[in-house]
């Protein structure tokens, strides 16, 4: 296993397009989590998912995001509409279920909104 | 609302040096504490994770330290390299989905 890989790497868009981002995690685990990081600043929590089901999204994430966790394996964010605020570096993290356990983060996407 | 809080937030030393550095949280309800390293325009690396229960943890030439009644931890870092340069992160983790809430890093500088 090569750990939690994220695709991809960097995206450069135009405002107003739409733009999609795929994470695949460590294969056995149940968690996923998706944060945004700007420059200088920590990662903050977008969404969470445990196996296939959305059970957290933070304020953060505004309607023009969405994000799916088909059959419980990889995921993708998708921002509709991107705006130049949405420039970030976008990660992706997973953990086993249990809550003592250790998160492992992806390489990120870096967006980039002209 | 949890709050994370790292100390300095930027940190300049000559090879060779050891050194330490701190964050701290406002609400002590955590399941563990993490602390990361990132390299500019990358990913998180996992450095070490120290749950709730636990005083400390030590990998190589690093050593974190969780004090939860008073809301700290500390990372010391032995022996600094200029490989050592990145930014470290930490993090503490709780409530139903475990997510992660971050400081905003320190950066660290190890001239040679």
């Amino acid at each position: 296993d090569t750990g939690v890989s994220q695709d991809p790497r960097h995206k450069i868009t135009k405002r107003g397009q739409n733009v999609t981002f795929r994470c695949d995690p460590i294969s056995e685990h149940n968690r996923l989590y998706w944060y945004r990081q700007t420059l200088g600043q920590g990662p903050e929590f977008l969404t969470y998912f445990q196996n296939e089901a959305q059970l957290e999204k933070s304020r953060l994430l505004s309607d023009r995001f969405s994000a799916e966790r088909p059959k419980g394996s990889f995921s993708t964010l998708e921002i509709q509409r991107t705006e130049q605020g949405d420039s970030a570096m976008y990660l992706c993290a997973s953990s086993l279920r249990a809550t003592d356990t250790e998160a492992f983060f992806g390489q990120g996407t870096r967006l980039t909104v002209v | 609302k949890q709050e994370v809080t790292q100390i300095p937030a930027a940190l300049s030393v000559p090879e060779g040096e050891n050194l330490v550095l701190n964050c701290s949280f406002t609400d002590s309800a955590i399941y563990n504490l993490q602390w990361f390293r990132q390299d500019p325009g990358k990913g998180l690396t996992s450095l070490l994770l120290i749950q709730s229960s636990q005083r400390e943890q030590t990998s190589g030439r690093l050593n974190a330290s969780l004090d939860k009644s008073s809301g700290r931890s500390t990372l010391y870092i032995a022996a600094s390299q200029p490989g050592d340069s990145a930014t470290y992160l930490c993090a503490v983790s709780g409530g139903a989905t475990n997510k992660l809430i971050f400081g905003t890093g320190t950066l660290l500088a190890v001239q040679p």
